[in-house]
């Protein structure tokens, strides 16, 4: 167990939805990274947040969006959704400093129909 | 900006074989490097890392070594199992932001 948490594990929705991710981070961990992971694909990242701020933004479209709130959990939103965004969504956390490692939850398939 | 390149896949052997997955880097200043693994339907963990020039990091049989003057930590192992079969992916983590490579298929077979 890697102490982060996501929900929900599956996810099916439609065409033009909208959905919500959640991460725990690990205790104390104030770095929250999204990926996003497609079949075949390797890991895209998306965006990072540090202790509720934006840290750095990766491949990330202007349909998805995130935050980090004063409990250090995190959200991602994906808006009018779209075939091609069915993947499988990693969020993954770490202490600050530079010999540190990131700790991975164990993702939510997103299947868009 | 900082980044990872690794071979790219898939790459497959038969069990007991030498593998080796390359992993060059781009970094201002001095990195911490990681290799995490990726079990079918599984999230990511970390393998072994290495957090200074010429630092050999190490877990279940896998080595790799950080190489400053060539920008490289290339995973190694001599003796692949079936159970090794799995995706790789080098990291880098210059000062706390983790930056992955785009992964490295591994298929053992018997």
């Amino acid at each position: 167990d890697s102490g982060v948490t996501q929900t929900p594990k599956h996810l099916i929705t439609a065409t033009g939805q909208r959905v919500t991710l959640r991460c725990s981070p690990r205790s104390g961990d104030l770095s929250v990274y999204w990926y996003q992971q497609s079949l075949d694909q390797g890991l895209q990242f998306l965006i990072q947040y540090y202790n509720g701020e934006e840290r750095a933004k990766g491949n990330i479209l202007e349909r998805f969006s995130a935050q980090q709130f004063p409990d250090l959990h995190s959200e991602l939103n994906l808006s009018s959704l779209e075939l091609g965004d069915s993947a499988l969504y990693f969020c993954a956390s770490s202490a600050q400093g530079i010999n540190t490692e990131a700790f991975f939850g164990q993702g939510t398939r997103l299947t868009v129909v | 900006g900082n980044s990872v390149t690794q071979m790219e896949g898939p790459v497959t052997l038969s069990e007991e074989a030498f593998l080796t997955i390359n992993c060059t880097y781009t970094a201002t200043g001095y990195p911490s490097l990681f290799w995490y693994v990726q079990y079918p339907g599984e999230g990511l963990q970390l393998l072994l890392k290495a957090t200074k020039a010429d630092d050999k990091g190490s877990n279940k049989g896998f080595e790799a070594t950080y190489r400053k003057e060539t920008t490289s930590f290339h995973l190694e192992k001599g003796s692949v199992q079936v159970s090794d079969s799995a995706v790789y992916f080098c990291a880098l983590s210059p000062n706390g932001d983790m930056r992955f490579g785009a992964g490295t298929r591994l298929t053992v077979k018997p």
